[in-house]
C-alpha cells in the first residue's frame, strides 16, 4: 500500500526556521517525483515545487523560488520542505504528494502556524 | 503560466441529480506525446485532496463510475451522474503539462440541497 506520512503540526514564531518531512512507503520512493502543496486558511491549492529523489532534481514554482527549500533523502525515503525564516504569511496546511503526471497519493498534511 | 478557470465556483445539488463542473485552461493541455495532462481532484472537509480523474477521462482506482471526465485542448468537464451526500467538498482541476510543477483551478464547492 502506497503511503505518505507527514510530520506533525508546528507552531513557530516569525523569523524561526523549520523543516517538515514526508516519508514514503509501499513503492519505489526514488522513482517518483514528490511535490509540495500549500493551502492557506480557507483558500485553494498551490504547487510549491517538486523533487525527484534519485538525483534531487528540483523544480520550484516561481512564487516559491527562493522562499523555501525542497530536499530529499533517498536512503530514508523522505522528502523535506524547509524555511530559513518564517513569516506569519507562511501559516498554512502543507501537503506532500507523489507525482507522475498526476498527484495520485497524498500525505495527511502538516499544519504550520506562525505567530508571535 | 497556464491559468486554469473553473465554473461555477459553487454548486448546490439535490441528491440523485447530476452535476457538472467546467475547467478551461489558458493554453492547450495536449502534449506532443499524445496525452492531455488534465486531472480532477476532490477535497472533502478536513481531508487531503484525492485524485478522481487522470488524463481527462480515466477514473483513478476506487473512484465510482458516477464520476466522468471529458474534454480536449483547453475545455474540460467533470460530471457526476447522480450526486450522493458523500460527494460534497471542493473539486479542483489541475494541469501538469507546464512545469514546474503545474497549476490548479480555483476550486468548485459542491454542497447538497
Amino acid at each position: 500500500e502506497v503511503q505518505l506520512v507527514q510530520s506533525g503540526a508546528e507552531v513557530k514564531k516569525p523569523g524561526e526556521s523549520l523543516k517538515i518531512s514526508c516519508k514514503g512507503s509501499g513503492y519505489n520512493f526514488a522513482s517518483y517525483w514528490i511535490g509540495w502543496v500549500r493551502q492557506m486558511p480557507g483558500k485553494g491549492l498551490e504547487w510549491m515545487g517538486i523533487i525527484y529523489p534519485s538525483d534531487s532534481d528540483t523544480k520550484y514554482s516561481p512564487s516559491f523560488q527562493g522562499q523555501v527549500t525542497i530536499s530529499a533523502d533517498e536512503s530514508v525515503n523522505t522528502a523535506y520542505l524547509q524555511w530559513s525564516s518564517l513569516k506569519a504569511s507562511d501559516t498554512a496546511m502543507y501537503y506532500c504528494a507523489r507525482r507522475r503526471g498526476s498527484a495520485d497519493y497524498w500525505g495527511q498534511g502538516t499544519l504550520v502556524t506562525v505567530s508571535s | 503560466d497556464i491559468v486554469m478557470t473553473q465554473t461555477p465556483l459553487s454548486l448546490s445539488v439535490t441528491p440523485g441529480q447530476p452535476a457538472s463542473i467546467s475547467c478551461k485552461s489558458s493554453q492547450s493541455l495536449l502534449h506532443s506525446d499524445g496525452k492531455t495532462y488534465l486531472y480532477w481532484y476532490l477535497q472533502k472537509s478536513g481531508q487531503s485532496p484525492q485524485l478522481l480523474i487522470y488524463e481527462v477521462s480515466n477514473r483513478f482506482s476506487g473512484v465510482p463510475d458516477r464520476f466522468s471526465g471529458s474534454g480536449s485542448g483547453t475545455d474540460f468537464t467533470l460530471k457526476i451522474s447522480r450526486v450522493e451526500a458523500e460527494d460534497v467538498g471542493v473539486y479542483y482541476c489541475m494541469q501538469s503539462i507546464q512545469l514546474p510543477p503545474g497549476t490548479f483551478g480555483q476550486g468548485t464547492k459542491v454542497e447538497i440541497k
